[in-house]
């Protein structure tokens, strides 16, 4: 079984919907991520969390919000969902690792999100 | 300025042979790490290799190795024996410590495709 899943894999939805993509992690790890991928821009960061009760704003957190429901839970939604949110998410998690750099994610399969 | 810039958009290289993919990175930080991950066509994010900031010796990961040169801020890529199935996108990523957060700041990818 994998690691960190996310749910739903695929979705399309319409302007102006809510939706709610999911993510669990086996991992036993505290931290959680959310970026996008859009072509020819890499990753970038949406919203992370260290533990259930910081949640912190990435760098293009607008249009999105977050909940950490559990240590190994970690959603992402978007209220009013636009076409320019149509991309590749992932979530990524990682483990504590004090003050050194070696914290590495480890990213879920990802959920393709289209947005008409 | 970019953190991480990856100048190569698109690289070939045949069946067996050695292939060298390109970052650079910027940071004042003195404490940083620098990570691989590849991504196939079927869109998941593997973690291939990582390098800390004050690291002695080259990182290396079965196939994979990292040729670190501080003192020109490159962290290159080097995979050796190429395989089709090393046939994907590979993403350069930059953690700094010093700013805070365990954020991932990834450059915009080299896709390679592996000839016979």
């Amino acid at each position: 079984d994998a690691d960190v899943t996310q749910t739903p894999r695929n979705r399309i939805t319409k302007t102006g919907k809510r939706i709610m993509l999911e993510c669990s992690q086996t991992k036993g790890h505290d931290r959680m991520y959310w970026y996008r991928q859009d072509p020819g821009l890499g990753l970038r960061l949406i919203y992370y969390s260290f533990d259930v009760k910081d949640i912190n704003k990435g760098e293009i957190s607008d249009g999105y919000s977050v909940s950490r429901q559990a240590q190994a839970k970690f959603s992402l939604s978007l209220e009013s969902a636009i076409p320019n949110q149509t991309a590749l998410y992932f979530c990524a998690t990682s483990d504590r690792s004090g003050t050194t750099a070696t914290d590495t994610q480890y990213f879920g399969p990802g959920t393709r999100l289209t947005v008409l | 300025a970019q953190k991480i810039t990856q100048t190569q958009p698109g690289m070939f290289v045949q069946e067996k042979e050695a292939v060298t993919l390109d970052c650079t990175y910027d940071t004042s930080d003195p404490s940083y790490g620098l990570f691989w991950y590849k991504q196939p066509s079927s869109g998941e994010m593997i973690f291939l290799i990582y390098q800390g900031s004050y690291d002695q010796q080259n990182a290396t990961e079965g196939r994979y190795s990292l040729n670190f040169q501080k003192a020109r801020k490159s962290a290159n890529l080097v995979i050796s024996a190429s395989q089709l199935g090393d046939s994907a996108m590979y993403f350069c990523a930059m953690r700094e410590i010093g700013g805070g957060g365990n954020k991932l700041t990834f450059g915009t990818g080299t896709q390679l495709k592996v000839e016979l």
